[in-house]
């Protein structure tokens, strides 16, 4: 059974950088089958596609965050990271990590979550 | 952007009920729309994929059906886990979006 789990740290600094990392087990992220990407949740408010990494380490950002986002993967540990820079309350969110089908496109497995908040 | 919309944004139902969610689309998308249950504490799950398209392992009283920029999501004879908060998503053109999502409580 597929699993991903997002760590890094619950409080950030506003101008400081987001960093988060899932760790996925019971599937690899070399597989061409999928990409693996970030959504978020802002409290009280809908759900944001953050953006992907494929297999063979191409990247796909939503153009509303393309200038702060940073996603890679480090295949040796099965992880991939996200970073997002000079971050304000509004990235105050939940973000989650999840697994989206290259055929198809849904997202069908996803992280429990963890929330960050940015204040000082 | 695509913009989804859902609604109602919220609904009140009894164990047992069946229970329609809709969801349109500000463009054509033609059946590129997922279904997600989100759960407090827990990680979201996929109940339909491609409108109509069950995932593997959600119980069948989960419907979708539409296509083009309508469509909708059926919970024939609502169990007590259902109650939970619904979300469409396109994933037709990138940025992949939302709807802002269907709280479903208990009556």
């Amino acid at each position: 059974q597929l699993q991903l789990q997002e760590s890094g740290p619950g409080l950030v600094k506003p101008s400081e950088t987001l960093s988060l990392t899932c760790t996925v087990s019971g599937g690899s992220i070399s597989s061409s089958s999928y990409y693996w990407g970030w959504i978020r949740q802002p409290p009280g408010k809908g759900l944001q596609w953050i953006g992907s990494i494929f297999y063979d380490g191409s990247t796909y950002y939503n153009p509303s965050l393309k200038s702060r986002v940073t996603i890679s993967a480090d295949t040796s540990k099965n992880q991939f990271s996200l970073k997002l820079s000079s971050v304000t309350a509004a990235d105050t969110a939940v973000y989650y990590c999840a697994r989206r089908a290259a055929v198809g496109r849904k997202i069908d497995y996803w992280g429990q979550g963890t929330l960050v908040t940015v204040s000082s | 952007d695509i913009q989804m919309t859902q609604s109602p944004s919220s609904l009140s139902a009894s164990v047992g009920d069946r229970v329609t969610i809709t969801c349109r689309a500000s463009q054509y998308i033609s059946s590129y729309l997922n279904w997600y249950q989100l759960k407090p504490g827990k990680a979201p799950k996929l109940l339909i994929y491609e409108a109509s398209s069950l995932q593997s392992g959600v119980p069948s009283r989960f419907s979708g059906s539409g296509s083009g920029t309508d469509f909708t999501l059926t919970i024939s004879g609502l169990q007590p886990e259902d109650f939970a908060t619904y979300y469409c998503q396109q994933s037709y053109n990138t940025p992949y979006t939302f709807g802002r999502g269907t709280k479903l409580e208990i009556k």
